[in-house]
């Protein structure tokens, strides 16, 4: 079974500082999406990456796959309150290619 | 655009009750997913439905779970003889992809049920 592990589980922090959370797992994933959860709302999906090694950037949130494709890092700089919520990491089932296996997310709060 | 969207936001039940979750996806998708997420926890896969079609229900917890599509746009989970453990907010997501490519979903706001 593929299980993915995420820290930290809480991260309270201050307005401008950078963060980084982590996905990690035993096994290798055809692809790992991440996503963000407002409180009282569905997730939304920030990024897919698919190749080991891969960097993506969305504003002032970096994505990184691993090389071996076994884990996933996504680091903000100068947050912002915005910026809070709950991170997911996703992977697609490798029994069904379609569900979402998700892990047990970070749940950010910037504080101004 | 219009999303996803699920009614009611919010349902109490007595424990005992029947209950039934409305999912309205985004217009054209043929894809669409129930998820069930606890407290804490990550959403995890309840069902798949392809246009009308029931491809995959391995992650309904009981058979007191049961969704249907028929028309292959709205889709409904229905919940009988509730207990506390169903409490959770229930998420419905859909794709404009089918079959193995699903993996950008869309997620509606879910539906937070409390059985009490």
């Amino acid at each position: 079974t593929q299980l993915l592990e995420q820290s930290p589980q809480f991260l309270s922090i201050q307005e401008g500082e950078n963060l980084t959370v982590y996905c990690n797992s035993s096994s290798v994933f055809s692809s790992l999406q991440w996503y963000r959860q407002e409180p009282g709302e569905g997730p939304v999906l920030l990024v897919t990456v698919v190749t080991g090694g891969e960097v993506k950037k969305l504003k002032r949130l970096t994505f990184q796959f691993g090389d071996a494709r076994k884990d996933s890092s996504l680091h903000i700089t100068a947050a912002q309150p915005g910026d809070t919520g709950l991170y997911l990491c996703a992977f697609p089932n490798s029994n069904s290619g379609y569900a979402l296996n998700f892990g047990k997310g970070t749940s950010l709060l910037v504080t101004p | 655009g219009a999303g996803v969207s699920q009614s009611p936001r919010y349902k109490v039940a007595k424990r005992g009750q029947d209950v039934a979750l409305r999912c309205d996806p985004i217009s054209g998708h043929v894809s669409l997913f129930w998820y069930q997420q606890a407290l804490g926890q990550g959403p995890e896969f309840l069902t798949y439905f392809q246009n009308e079609a029931q491809l995959d229900k391995s992650g309904l917890p009981s058979d007191r779970f049961f969704a249907e599509r028929p028309e292959g746009s709205v889709s409904t989970l229905k919940i009988q003889r509730t207990q506390q453990e169903d409490s959770a907010v229930y998420l419905c997501a859909s794709s404009p992809r089918q079959g193995r490519a699903t993996h950008e979903q869309y997620f509606g706001p879910g539906t937070r049920l409390t059985v009490t």
